[in-house]
């Protein structure tokens, strides 16, 4: 897995858009950005997954660039609910199966 | 459908003791994980099942500590022998088969037991 370095913390209120950056300068020819959310007392759930540009889903916005030294999480219109760690990874999707999460982001949502 | 169930959510148990903490997947996934997770720590892998086989154990982090899959879906992890440092969340993931193509990030996880080794 490729070192990712994020930050520890956001501050943000309902109906603002929030934006995770993660830097992952070492990343390898066959690695896939993944995020994933934790809420509290609850299992990793996984958001969204890309490898170049940009991915939307239903949950969440990636924003990767081309020399994929980083990416961009993008969370529109926050609600309190979206109140949670999120846990940005690095790998070769097809064969490291091994999830490894450092201290992610704390994202806090206040009204 | 149904997600990832655990039990119990909750373990107390004394030093010493041994453990049962079980996990069943989603409908259909033949993959399994085991992970641990410690408070202010990250993700731990522990072991990987494809069906009732464990290609990959060494996430283990000592002989107390075991796992085995019966019938390609519920699994149990067994932890003897208790000490204070397992004290920690299981978590208990699973997927479609790695060679079918399904990437290997994308793991659904359970809610968790919660062990606490008094």
């Amino acid at each position: 897995l490729a070192k990712t370095t994020q930050p520890i913390s956001m501050d943000s209120y309902e109906g603002q858009e929030v934006n995770i950056t993660c830097s992952h300068n070492n990343i390898a020819t066959n690695d896939y950005i993944t995020w994933y959310q934790q809420f509290p007392s609850q299992g990793p759930r996984f958001i969204i997954q890309g490898y170049k540009t940009k991915v939307t889903n239903e949950v969440a916005s990636l924003f990767i660039p081309a020399d994929r030294k980083s990416s961009t999480l993008s969370l529109p219109r926050v609600s309190l609910s979206d109140t949670a760690v999120y846990y940005c990874l690095v790998g070769d999707v097809r064969n490291d199966y091994k999830l490894s999460f450092g201290a992610g982001t704390t994202v806090t949502v206040r009204a | 459908g149904a997600g990832v169930s655990q039990s119990p959510s909750n373990k107390v148990t004394e030093k010493g003791k041994d453990v049962e903490l079980r996990c069943d997947p989603i409908s259909g996934h033949t993959a399994l994980y085991w992970y641990r997770q410690s408070l202010g720590q990250g993700l731990e892998f522990l072991i990987y099942f494809q069906g009732n086989s464990a290609p990959d154990k060494s996430g283990l982090p000592s002989d107390r500590f075991s796992a085995e899959r019966t019938g390609g879906s519920v699994s149990t992890l067994t932890i003897q022998r208790t000490q204070q440092e397992d004290s920690a969340v299981y978590l208990c993931a699973s997927s479609l088969a790695l060679n079918r193509g399904q990437r290997a990030y994308e793991q659904y996880f359970g809610p968790g037991t919660r062990l606490t080794v008094t």
